[in-house]
């Protein structure tokens, strides 16, 4: 069973506040993704790595960061929240291959007020 | 050009009838693999199915089951005996290994099961 955990899983917070989504996985996973969704639509790919200190942004452009510091400990850090950034985050982790699932946190529900 | 096609939105289907969600891929990577994902309204994502694209056989996993047909790029979903608790949303992707073994979703289907 995965076991990939993501806090806080409601946050909402006022314009200007900076937020940091946390993401750890105790699978050794070296691979680890972030995905943004809106109520409904599809996920779309904003940043992910591929081991330590390696970090490269997603399809999606967003204005989030992320840190890979450690193997099971995948943060998302927005410096100064807006409105449009209002969204759910999807962290997940997978091992090499094409054939590997990504394994999927439960989602940060992010509202900007 | 979309990778993943879901052409169907919405699709309503009485409870214990068998379902088929559609889903085409588009890559010219000889090595891929196509996932199936169920979310429900409280948002996770489960992991369904996987297909490889050098798999002979269509996969099959209890109630699911993958139609691989490789030559029309296709992989639909078909859920056997629908439950009330199949209602949600229903995502393909593909994960080539050119484009770096990124996860790339389809804009997904929400099935609803009527008792």
């Amino acid at each position: 069973e995965a076991d990939i955990y993501q806090t806080p899983r409601y946050l909402v917070i006022g314009t200007g506040k900076k937020i940091t989504l946390e993401c750890s996985q105790t699978m050794g996973h070296d691979k680890m993704y972030w995905y943004q969704q809106d109520p409904g639509m599809e996920l779309h790919l904003i940043h992910y790595s591929y081991g330590v200190n390696s970090t490269e942004k997603g399809d999606l452009s967003s204005e989030s960061t992320v840190s890979r510091i450690r193997t099971e400990h995948f943060p998302l850090t927005l410096e100064s929240a807006r409105p449009s950034h209002t969204s759910q985050y999807l962290c997940a982790s997978s091992e090499y291959g094409v054939n590997s699932p990504l394994h999927f946190g439960n989602g940060t529900r992010l509202t900007v007020t | 050009a979309q990778k993943i096609t879901q052409t169907q939105p919405g699709m309503f289907v009485q409870e214990k009838e068998a379902v088929t969600l559609d889903c085409t891929y588009d890559t010219s990577d000889p090595s891929y693999g196509l996932f199936w994902y169920k979310q429900p309204s409280s948002g996770e994502m489960i992991f369904l199915i996987y297909q490889g694209s050098y798999d002979q056989q269509n996969a099959t996993e209890g109630r699911y089951s993958l139609n691989f047909q490789k030559a029309r790029k296709s992989a639909n979903l078909v859920i056997s005996a629908s439950q009330l608790g199949d209602s949600a949303m229903y995502f393909c992707a593909m994960r080539e290994g050119r484009s770096g073994e990124k996860l790339t979703f389809g804009t997904g289907t929400r099935l609803t099961i009527i008792p």
